[in-house]
C-alpha cells in the first residue's frame, strides 16, 4: 500500500475488555515497531519485529500486552483486560531494515478506556 | 535509562518568523538522531536521520545540526508558515528502538 495503515483509528473500551489493534505495514518492509504515546509524552517503544520474529518485546508494560506478526506482514497488538492507564495513542511503524533506516509511521489508534 | 529532552515544550510564532528548538540526548553510545514532524490527524513524517558529529541537513526551509560530543541537536525553521504548525519530535537510536523526546509543539499564526 501507499503507507502504513492502522485500524481502528479510534477505540473506546470498557475497563476489563480485550482489544486488538491492527497494523498493515508498507509492503516489503522487514521491520515493524509498536509505540505507545500517552498524553503529553513522546512515543515509547513497545516491541519490534523483523519479519515474523519478535526480536524485542522489552517495552511491553505488562503480560496483558501481546503482539504478533505471524506471516511477517500484518501485525496485531492485543491488550487483555484493559485498564484506564492503557489509554493512549498506539503507533505502528515499518522500515526496510531495522531502526536505522527511515521508519514510516501510521496515523495511530487512539484507545480510550472508560 | 536513556533520556531525550526537548525544549521548549511549545512555541507560538508569527508567520515569517524564524525559529529553532533543541533536542538533548546522552552523548555516550550515540548511534543516530532522528527528527520527525507530526501534524494533527496525520502520521509522523521523517525529516532527518543524522549520524555524524557536525552533520547539517536541510530540507526546504527546515535544517538541523548535530553535536554528538555534547549531546544536542538543533532544528531550525526559516520564515515559518502556518503549514509548519505541528509537533516536532526527536528520537535517539538505542538498540532496536527509537527513544523519543516529548516533542515541541509549534503554532504559526498568520
Amino acid at each position: 500500500g501507499a503507507g502504513v495503515s492502522q485500524s481502528p483509528r479510534y477505540k473506546v473500551a470498557k475497563r476489563g475488555q480485550d482489544v486488538a489493534l491492527r497494523c498493515d505495514p508498507i509492503s516489503g518492509h522487514v521491520s515493524l515497531f509498536w509505540y505507545q504515546q500517552a498524553l503529553g509524552q513522546g512515543p515509547e517503544f513497545l516491541t519490534y519485529f523483523q519479519n515474523e520474529a519478535q526480536l524485542d518485546k522489552s517495552g511491553l508494560p505488562s503480560d496483558r500486552f501481546f503482539a504478533e506478526r505471524p506471516e511477517g506482514s500484518v501485525s496485531t497488538l492485543k491488550i487483555q483486560r484493559t485498564q484506564q492507564e492503557d489509554s493512549a495513542v498506539y503507533l505502528c511503524a515499518s522500515s526496510w531494515e531495522g531502526v536505522s533506516t527511515e521508519a514510516f509511521f501510521g496515523q495511530g489508534t487512539r484507545l480510550t478506556v472508560v | 535509562i536513556l533520556n531525550v529532552e526537548q525544549s521548549p515544550q511549545s512555541l507560538h510564532v508569527q508567520e515569517g518568523d524564524s525559529t529553532n528548538f533543541t533536542c538533548s540526548f546522552p552523548s555516550s553510545n550515540f548511534y543516530a538522531l532522528h527528527w520527525y514532524r507530526w501534524e494533527t490527524a496525520k502520521s509522523p513524517e521523517a525529516l532527518f536521520v543524522m549520524t555524524l558529529n557536525g552533520d547539517e541537513k536541510k530540507k526546504g526551509r527546515i535544517s538541523a545540526t548535530l553535536n554528538t560530543k555534547e549531546g544536542y541537536s538543533y532544528l531550525y525553521i526559516k520564515g515559518s508558515q502556518p503549514e509548519d504548525s505541528a509537533t516536532y519530535l526527536c528520537a535517539s537510536e538505542y538498540g532496536n528502538k527509537l527513544v523519543f523526546g516529548a516533542g515541541t509543539i509549534l503554532r504559526v499564526k498568520s
